[in-house]
C-alpha cells in the first residue's frame, strides 16, 4: 500500500518570508515517483516537479526547491521569498512504477501569503 | 494550444438520477485519467486509459460508475443513480504516453447531488 502525508493542513506566510511544506510518503517499492502540484483557487492542478527514487538530488527553480531524502521518506517543497500568487493548496502525490499507474495524492496544504 | 477541457463545469442532479461528465484531453494524449476530489481532499484515483482501453479501472468505487473512451480521445465519465455521497469535484488528467509522464489536469466538474 502506498500513503502521502501532508501534516501541514493550512498555513499563513507574510509576503516575501520563506515556507516550507512539509511531505512524507510510504512505499514498499524500491522505484516509484514523486509529484508536486499546485492547485489555485481556480481549480486546475498546475504540475510543478516530479523527482523519481534514484535521484537525491536536491533541485531548484527560480524561487521553489525540493529536498528529497529517502532516508526519512520526505519530500519537502520550499518556496523562497513568498509571494501573494503562491497561494494555493499544494498537493504531494506518489507513483510506484511497474506498469500501474495509480498516483496517490496527499490532503494536500493550503498557503496563503498575505501581503 | 488548448488544453484539457470538461463539460459541464457545474452540475446539479436529484438522487436517483443519471449523469454523465465529459473530457476533451489535449489532442495527441493516449493516455487518460479520471480522478473525484472531495471537500479538503487530495485527488482520488478512479480510472485510467490508454487509448480506448480501461487499463486500470480499479479506483471506480462500485459499479454506478463507469467510464468510456470509445475513439482513444474524449471520455465520458458516467454515473448511475446517484447518491448525496457522490457530490465532489471530477478531475479529468491527459498525458503523453503513461505516467510517470507530466499529467495535464482539467478545470473540474462539481458535480451536486440534492
Amino acid at each position: 500500500a502506498q500513503k502521502v502525508t501532508q501534516a501541514q493542513t493550512e498555513i499563513s506566510v507574510v509576503e516575501k518570508e520563506d515556507v516550507t511544506l512539509d511531505c512524507v510518503y510510504e512505499t514498499r517499492d524500491t522505484t516509484y515517483y514523486l509529484f508536486w502540484y499546485k492547485q489555485p483557487p481556480s481549480g486546475e492542478l498546475v504540475f510543478l516537479i516530479r523527482r523519481n527514487s534514484f535521484d537525491e538530488q536536491n533541485e531548484i527553480s527560480g524561487r521553489y526547491s525540493w529536498n528529497f531524502q529517502k532516508s526519512t521518506s520526505s519530500f519537502n517543497f520550499t518556496i523562497t521569498a513568498s509571494q501573494v500568487v503562491d497561494s494555493a493548496v499544494y498537493f504531494c502525490a506518489l507513483l510506484n512504477s511497474g506498469g500501474y499507474q495509480k498516483v496517490t495524492f496527499g490532503t494536500g496544504t493550503k498557503l496563503q501569503v498575505i501581503p | 494550444g488548448a488544453g484539457v477541457s470538461q463539460t459541464p463545469s457545474n452540475k446539479v442532479t436529484e438522487k436517483g438520477k443519471y449523469v454523465e461528465l465529459r473530457c476533451d484531453p489535449i489532442s495527441g494524449h493516449t493516455a487518460l485519467y479520471w480522478y473525484r476530489q472531495s471537500l479538503g481532499q487530495g485527488p482520488e484515483f478512479l480510472i485510467y486509459f490508454q487509448g480506448t482501453g480501461a487499463a486500470d479501472d480499479s479506483g471506480l468505487p462500485n459499479d454506478r460508475f463507469f467510464a468510456v473512451r470509445p475513439e482513444g480521445s474524449v471520455s465520458t465519465l458516467k454515473i448511475q443513480r446517484t447518491e448525496r455521497g457522490d457530490s465532489a469535484v471530477y478531475l479529468c488528467a491527459s498525458s503523453w504516453g503513461t505516467s510517470p509522464n507530466e499529467q495535464f489536469f482539467g478545470p473540474g466538474t462539481r458535480l451536486t447531488v440534492l
